[in-house]
């Protein structure tokens, strides 16, 4: 039972460099989100899908795109990565309708 | 906009020392308060979700129970092992979206 898988687990970047973070769920769940977590600031949404092919977004966009070709997986992209992006980033997925959310491991990012 | 304030931020008990963790709440029709424990390094996972004032939840050691304006985790004679970061998180309205607190770093002393 692999839930929700994040690829890759830890990276480190410079200033304007690109990554893609992967995740992906065997769960069959429609919905799927990307948090990221920093001390004193708690998790916030940065986008999120309702289904295969739409995508919406949350609390903190700025600076991340997502796609979502297949419904079992949900990818977050950095054109441009500064340093405020450092951070550890949590993908989670839940049931249509639900706000029970299962998260994946987490992604370390450290931009220099 | 929905609001969490979770306290205290830490908290140090002694293994079978009960104590009670807070959640208030500022949230525009109030649809869920839910309840995540996160070990470090790993993803939040789900403990609980109350719905109505009145409402309480158990599970192992832990009874979790909602008003109108804040809901309450209470850890009774805790084991080491409920050492982690308990996190309170809303939905309000037509909103299904999680609004999380900061939430609160339990240890639990042998």
């Amino acid at each position: 039972n692999a839930g929700v898988t994040q690829t890759p687990k830890f990276r480190v970047l410079k200033t304007g460099q690109s990554m893609t973070l992967l995740c992906a769920q065997d769960m069959n769940h429609e919905y799927m989100y990307w948090y990221r977590q920093d001390p004193g600031m708690g998790l916030r949404l940065i986008h999120y899908s309702v289904g295969e092919g739409t995508t919406a977004k949350g609390e903190v966009p700025d600076g991340y795109n997502v796609s979502r070709l297949k419904k079992q997986n949900f990818l977050l992209g950095l054109e441009s990565a500064a340093p405020s992006q450092t951070s550890v980033y949590f993908c989670a997925s839940s049931r249509k309708g639900s706000e029970k959310l299962f998260f994946g491991s987490g992604t370390q990012l450290s931009v220099l | 906009e929905d609001q969490v304030t979770q306290s205290p931020e830490a908290l140090r008990l002694q293994e079978g020392e009960s104590s009670s963790l807070n959640c208030s709440y500022t949230v525009s029709g109030l649809r869920g308060l839910f309840w995540y424990r996160q070990d470090p390094g790993k993803g939040p996972e789900f403990l609980f979700t109350l719905y109505s004032a009145g409402e309480e939840k158990e599970k192992e050691r832990l009874k979790a129970t909602l008003t109108k304006k804040e809901s309450f985790l209470h850890i009774t004679a805790p084991k080491p092992e409920d050492s982690a970061t308990y996190l309170c998180a809303v939905t309000g309205g037509s909103n299904y979206k999680l609004t999380f607190g900061k939430g609160t770093l339990l240890t639990v002393n042998p």
